[in-house]
């Protein structure tokens, strides 16, 4: 089945302790990107990546890192959580980052809370 | 820059009647997509429709169809024969061409369906 996973769910930490979310695909895509969202504000986009090992900034890129070793992969990286970091996370692809056509698929979400 | 606008507040339609949900897009490409994606209170993302800025027809994809006016800058999502499944969180997100071709999302429309 066609689809982006994203790991954990659901987590609850605390200020400062660094921590992952995983986001995989298997469709072979080259886009990747990840939006948190926030109530009142929609989703906005943290990071993207057009490819592999080509990653940039999106909106709201302050206190995260993503990385892109291999196509399927994009894992989003806290350094140093803060409060104002809780929010519901996104990954989410699509075959090609330049086309206005292609469907993004989204993850399941990731609901992080920041103690 | 892109701008969706989703100014709607919650809105309420009964079982079984046609509801339209609102989305004006502001954009100087001449080449983009609108899409909607429906959040049900799990929380995924499911993608909806999609309307491309040269497409000729409105989009239509079962019980949804978009009512696209170019010239309105407005791409409202109508939903026909509501159903209590249809209750959600709905969003509006547009898509430009480009070294990142991220979605730009509105704030999004809550809909509630009685019986």
């Amino acid at each position: 089945e066609a689809q982006v996973t994203q790991n954990p769910r659901y987590l609850i930490t605390v200020t400062g302790k660094k921590l992952t979310v995983t986001c995989s695909q298997n469709m072979n895509h080259e886009y990747m990107s990840w939006y948190r969202q926030d109530p009142g504000l929609g989703l906005r986009q943290i990071y993207y990546s057009m490819n592999v090992e080509v990653t940039d900034k999106g909106d709201v890129p302050e206190g995260y890192k993503v990385s892109r070793k291999e196509k399927r992969n994009f894992p989003l990286i806290l350094e140093s959580p803060s409060p104002n970091q809780t929010s519901l996370y996104f990954c989410a692809s699509s075959l090609s980052g330049r086309s206005s056509y292609n469907e993004q698929f989204f993850g399941p979400g990731t609901r992080l809370t920041v103690l | 820059a892109q701008k969706i606008t989703q100014t709607q507040p919650g809105m309420f339609v009964q079982e079984k009647e046609a509801v339209t949900l609102d989305c004006t897009y502001d954009t100087s490409d001449p080449s983009y997509g609108l899409f909607w994606y429906k959040q049900p209170s799990s929380g995924e993302m499911i993608f909806l429709i999609y309307q491309g800025s040269y497409d000729q027809q409105n989009a239509t994809e079962g019980r949804y169809s978009l009512n696209f006016q170019k010239a309105r800058k407005s791409a409202n999502l109508v939903i026909s024969a509501s159903q209590l499944g249809d209750s959600a969180m709905y969003f509006c997100a547009m898509k430009s061409p480009g070294a990142n071709s991220k979605l730009t999302f509105g704030k999004g429309i809550t809909l509630s369906v009685r019986p």
